[in-house]
């Protein structure tokens, strides 16, 4: 069974472009969470999408957003990008909310220049 | 809220040694509780998790943890390290119903030839 696929691996941006960040589940997982990791302030959720709908969302600002398709396939949109949203940007699959198991993709490396 | 506390930036340790890597939680109610590890340039793997039951968790590579509810602690150990298990630590928490994962900072662990 083909694990969570992230796309793009890696990207370069420049400072108030925005980003779309694409995330594929595990067949059978429903649930998609994404978390943002830097070194100053670790992993921290971003958000959480069951049957299409925002289930969760962290302390981001309202130029994080995201959604969930039907195939559960989801993409997360960060506009107005500034240096501080660098960051590696990882998707969490799982079967349903409160299953208690997440399986990781490898991640987006984002850079903001 | 929950919070994770990994009290150590670093853990070096000499290969064939025991290795302990420590966390500590905060949260209400029965969490449940992972520890996940990432190599560089890659997502996380899980690998292990309490829910109930016993306190001893075995999981993936010889690593094991010990659960304890008067101290709030989900220390992660293995008997004898191995270089390959250089890498970043981290222990999470998941509060029942929702797929909202607190992480702590994480922990380096080098291991040493």
């Amino acid at each position: 069974k083909a694990g969570v696929t992230q796309t793009p691996r890696y990207l370069i941006k420049t400072r108030g472009q925005q980003v779309t960040l694409s995330c594929s589940p595990i067949s059978g997982h429903r649930s998609v969470s994404w978390y943002q990791q830097t070194p100053g302030q670790g992993l921290q959720f971003l958000f959480e999408y069951f049957s299409e709908t925002q289930r969760n969302k962290g302390n981001f600002p309202g130029r994080f957003s995201g959604r969930q398709f039907s195939n559960s396939r989801s993409e997360m949109n960060v506009s107005t990008l500034e240096l501080g949203d660098s960051a590696l940007y990882l998707c969490a699959s799982s079967l349903a909310p409160g299953d208690n198991e997440q399986f990781f993709g490898p991640g987006t490396r984002l850079t903001v220049l | 809220a929950q919070s994770v506390a990994q009290p150590e930036d670093q853990v070096n340790v000499a290969e064939g040694n025991p290795l302990t890597v420590k966390c500590t939680y905060s949260v209400s109610g029965n969490p449940y509780l992972f520890w996940y590890v990432q190599y560089p340039n890659r997502g996380l793997q899980f690998l292990l998790k309490y829910i109930t039951g016993d306190n001893l968790v075995k999981g993936s590579y010889g690593f094991e943890a010990e659960f304890n509810k008067s101290q709030t602690s989900f220390h992660l150990k293995k008997p004898s390290a191995l270089v390959s298990d250089s890498a970043l630590y981290f222990c999470a928490v998941l509060p029942l119903g929702n797929n909202r994962l607190a992480f702590g900072k994480g922990n380096q662990v080098v291991v040493i030839p």
